[in-house]
């Protein structure tokens, strides 16, 4: 059974703190990636990576950085965090030229005070 | 940018119904794929259709893709409670990473 967890599930951060949220997969997957979701909007795409290493830019990457330090880890860092990022957050892993079903952790609600 | 967009926000039927959520989409694709997320829970595939393909089950599930119309639906015969969620239509940009639509509601009630 495919596998991704997050950590924390639940963060409250000041305004202008460091928040980092992590992922973690087991399914060996290359290729990993950062969404949030805000009513109305779907899931947008932040950031993602196809390996160890490496950090590519989505569709909405202001105010947020990335790192991949290993196969199955991969972090989202909010350096200088502000109410407009507060959502939820969502990790996934994938396979593939274009990683056809990716496989979703559970979330991290994030509320920026 | 969104890709594809389920065509509701929402629809409520009862356990045992049928129900059906359609989706369009703006570009040629290879594939669309249908998402179900469950309250507090990331979204899970159930089913991916390539563009060469007309229909595809998954028990209970039946998704149709006409590419003339670039239109998609999603069927679920013999709804149960469990089948409340929200329901993605998403496409793939190639090489990059999945669009996901605002999704449809599907509310089941005994």
């Amino acid at each position: 059974e495919a596998a991704v967890t997050q950590s924390p599930r639940n963060k409250v951060a000041v305004t202008g703190g460091k928040v980092t949220l992590s992922c973690n997969q087991t399914n060996n997957h290359n290729n990993m990636y950062w969404y949030r979701q805000d009513t109305g909007h779907g899931l947008r795409l932040i950031h993602y990576s196809y390996g160890a290493g490496s950090t590519e830019k989505g569709d909405i990457p202001d105010g947020y950085k990335a790192s991949r330090p290993s196969q199955e880890n991969f972090s989202l860092i909010l350096e200088l965090a502000t109410p407009s990022q507060t959502s939820v957050y969502f990790c996934a892993s994938g396979e593939g030229t274009g990683g056809w079903e990716q496989y979703f952790g559970p979330g991290t609600r994030l509320t920026v005070l | 940018s969104q890709l594809a967009e389920e065509n509701l926000w929402a629809l409520s039927v009862h356990e045992g119904e049928s129900v059906t959520v359609n989706c369009s989409y703006k570009t040629s694709i290879t594939a669309l794929q249908w998402y179900r997320q469950k309250s507090g829970e990331g979204p899970a595939q159930l089913i991916l259709i390539r563009s060469n393909e007309r229909e595809k089950r998954n028990g209970r599930l039946r998704a149709t893709l006409d590419t003339s119309s670039q239109s998609s639906s999603l069927s679920i015969t013999a709804t149960r409670c469990e089948d409340t969620a929200v329901y993605f239509c998403v496409s793939y940009q190639g090489g990059r990473a999945l669009i996901f639509g605002t999704g449809t509601t599907v509310s089941v009630s005994p």
